[in-house]
């Protein structure tokens, strides 16, 4: 089944502990991206990536890292959370070359950070 | 600075009537409009949108583009209550998509 797996699901951490999101799709899509959402915000692009080893930054990237070794996997990084990165996270992969076209969003994964 | 908004944000109508819904963009490198149904979990596309003023229709649901004036609108006919939901469009530009705030609908019976 095609498919974008976010782990995990729900994390509830403590303020400066490091921690790392996973993000896997598995139809091979160039295209991978990031977004938070929060109330009242709608969704936020915090970093994309067009092709392996190739990212850059969304319109919120402050306080996230990302890294983009194989095409299938893109983890989001928080070196140091802090509690104004509560948020839900989602992961997208797309069917198009630059991000144009459809974008499979993975379940979301939930972050408290106190 | 893109940006997309959306209206309302908020809808409220018995099951049975007519929506439309509406989204005003402003993207740089503009290439699609596309929407979205956000339920309790992740958005699931409906539509993409990259030519003014062709229709595009999934059952009750269509979806048309404006490129001169820079919107689009979504409508629903004869609604259901399982079409509550949160409907998002999002901008695309070259390399990103820009996302609106979102229109909640809650239909009731």
């Amino acid at each position: 089944e095609a498919q974008v797996t976010q782990n995990p699901r729900y994390l509830i951490t403590v303020t400066g502990k490091k921690l790392t999101v996973t993000c896997s799709q598995n139809m091979n899509h160039e295209y991978m991206s990031w977004y938070r959402q929060d109330p009242g915000l709608g969704l936020r692009q915090i970093y994309y990536s067009m092709n392996v080893e190739v990212t850059d930054k969304g319109d919120v990237p402050e306080g996230y890292k990302v890294s983009r070794k194989e095409k299938r996997n893109f983890p989001l990084i928080l070196e140091s959370p802090s509690p104004n990165q509560t948020s839900l996270y989602f992961c997208a992969s797309s069917t198009g070359t630059s991000g144009r076209g459809e974008q499979y969003f993975g379940p979301g994964t939930r972050l408290t950070v106190t | 600075e893109d940006k997309v908004v959306q209206s309302p944000l908020s809808l409220v109508v018995h099951e049975g009537d007519t929506v439309t819904l509406n989204c005003s963009y402003e993207v740089t490198n503009f290439r699609s409009l596309l929407w979205y149904k956000q339920e309790k979990k992740a958005p699931t596309f409906l539509f993409m949108l990259t030519s003014s003023g062709i229709e595009k229709k999934s059952g009750r649901l269509s979806s048309i583009l404006d490129k001169k004036e820079l919107f689009s609108i979504l409508n629903i006919t004869a609604t259901q209550t399982g079409d509550s939901a949160v409907y998002l469009c999002a901008g695309q530009g070259a390399q990103k998509l820009v996302f609106g705030q979102g229109t909640r609908l809650t239909i009731n019976p």
